[in-house]
């Protein structure tokens, strides 16, 4: 069975400081999906990025950056130079792609940006 | 596209009322997820659908919900009678056939207050 881990419930920063969100898997399969949603106060949820488990390369998207590591089953989200817009509940997920797979998601993580 | 069209988007009804909760998927797309997110067990897949045929309801809590997709672009998740610990944000998703190798589109869910 597919768990994703999200061990930090809340973390606060100030604003401009770096920050990273962890995440850690697990699964049976070789092929499969990680993602990271955010979800603002206002309640949806928003794609941020989709993996594939043979793409190991780190991804940057302006200020934010993603790390996947399969030899510590972990895909771990950074957050650089945080802004207090990025106040948010950040969420892993997992999807296998043998058979009819869905996504399965961490608990969250809530970010807390101060200014 | 509109993207996922979820109805309404707050919900308060008193306990043992049935409630009825709306989603209109992307057009093309032909699974449909239903997930609930409460504080205490994070999102949760309730049910989901390929081809409007239901493929895994393991995760509906019981016989008191019950969900339908009369058609490709519209499903219905249905609480009856409604107790007060069915109060979450429910979301409707939808995903496009070659969906492992995309995200799953979130609509804006329902928040559902069951007093």
């Amino acid at each position: 069975a597919q768990k994703v881990t999200q061990a930090q419930t809340e973390i606060s920063v100030v604003e401009k400081e770096d920050v990273t969100l962890d995440c850690v898997y697990e699964t049976r399969d070789t092929t499969y999906y990680l993602f990271w949603y955010k979800q603002p106060p206002s309640g949806e949820l928003v794609f941020l990025i989709r993996r594939n488990s043979f793409d190991e390369q780190n991804e940057i998207s302006g200020r934010y950056s993603w790390n996947f590591q399969k030899s510590t089953s972990s895909f771990n989200f950074t957050i650089t130079a945080s802004q207090v817009v990025d106040s948010a509940v950040y969420f892993c997920a997992l999807s296998e792609t043998s058979g009819y797979s869905t996504l399965t998601f961490g608990k969250g993580t809530m970010l807390l940006v101060s200014p | 596209d509109a993207g996922v069209i979820q109805s309404p988007r707050h919900e308060v009804t008193e306990m043992g009322q049935e409630v009825t909760l709306r989603c209109k998927p992307i057009s093309g797309h032909d699974y449909l997820f239903w997930y609930r997110q409460t504080m205490m067990r994070g999102l949760e897949l309730l049910i989901y659908f390929n081809n409007n045929v239901p493929i895994d309801d393991s995760g509906m809590p019981e016989d008191r919900f019950s969900a339908k997709m009369p058609n490709a672009s519209f499903s219905t998740l249905k609480i009856q009678p409604s107790e007060p610990r069915d109060s979450a944000v429910y979301f409707c998703a939808s995903s496009p056939p070659d969906r492992g190798d995309t995200e799953a589109f979130f609509g804006q869910g329902t928040r559902l207050t069951v007093v």
